[in-house]
């Protein structure tokens, strides 16, 4: 069990705007930095967005991320067949639970 | 570029050891943090620990505290990762990651190594 709940799967066609949700508490996402990850099948997970809306030199502007309360989403634009992969939400954890605690994934379908 | 290099898959029988080991190149090794991240077979990423390889001062997840030690050998920029008394729900891969601190703020993990396939099975 995940502390960080996100939704399973998502899908979304060509050209779509898609969201994906994290969902933490005033330990984790309420109170520090949320970080999204990208796991392409096959391979080990790259940095996608830090600091809740921060992107790293190299990735996309159609990557986009945000939060708001104990919540967060990734938004990624004009979805391309090579966005198809697993994301992973990640933040700094208060409690016992931490400090460093993931969501469980979700996979993006392109369809 | 900034490269971090995993040490080869691994097998072990239920009650050993292993380390694995993550090669740093590309940067100053001693300038950044490094964290331990594992992840089952088709499950997600679960944080294990990080080092600082200046000071090689550690903090690891409860759930491994007794079970895991992090060392690191700044002469060959090389970080450590040991698990003693593996089960076999320690199969999984086991990655290293970089991270920058900036005012006692992670700037994410980044970037990974190519991650550790350790099975565990009698």
């Amino acid at each position: 069990q995940s502390v960080l709940t996100q939704p399973p799967s998502a899908s979304g066609t060509p050209g779509q705007r898609v969201t994906i949700s994290c969902s933490g508490s005033s330990s984790n996402i309420g109170s520090n930095y949320v970080y999204w990850y990208q796991q392409l099948p096959g391979t080990a997970p790259k940095l996608l967005i830090y600091r809740n809306n921060q992107r790293p030199s190299g990735v996309p502007d159609r990557f986009s991320g945000s939060k708001s309360g104990t919540s967060a989403s990734l938004a990624i634009s004009g979805l391309r067949s090579e966005d198809e992969a697993d994301y992973y939400c990640a933040a700094w954890d208060d409690s016992l639970s931490g400090p460093w605690v993931f969501g469980g994934g979700t996979k993006l379908t392109v369809l | 570029q900034v490269q971090l290099v995993q040490s080869g898959a691994e097998v072990k029988k239920p009650g050993a050891s292993v380390k694995v080991s993550c090669k740093a190149s590309g940067y100053t090794f001693t300038g950044y943090y490094m964290h331990w991240v594992r992840q089952a077979p088709g499950q997600g990423l679960e944080w294990m620990g990080w080092i600082n390889p200046n000071s090689g001062g550690t903090n690891y997840a409860q759930k491994f505290q007794g079970r895991v030690t992090m060392t690191r050998d700044t002469s060959i920029s090389t970080a450590y990762m040991e698990l003693s008394r593996l089960r076999s729900d320690d199969t999984a891969v086991y990655y290293c990651a970089r991270d920058q601190i900036v005012g006692a703020t992670s700037s994410g993990f980044d970037p990974w190594g190519q991650g550790t396939l350790v099975t565990v099975s009698s």
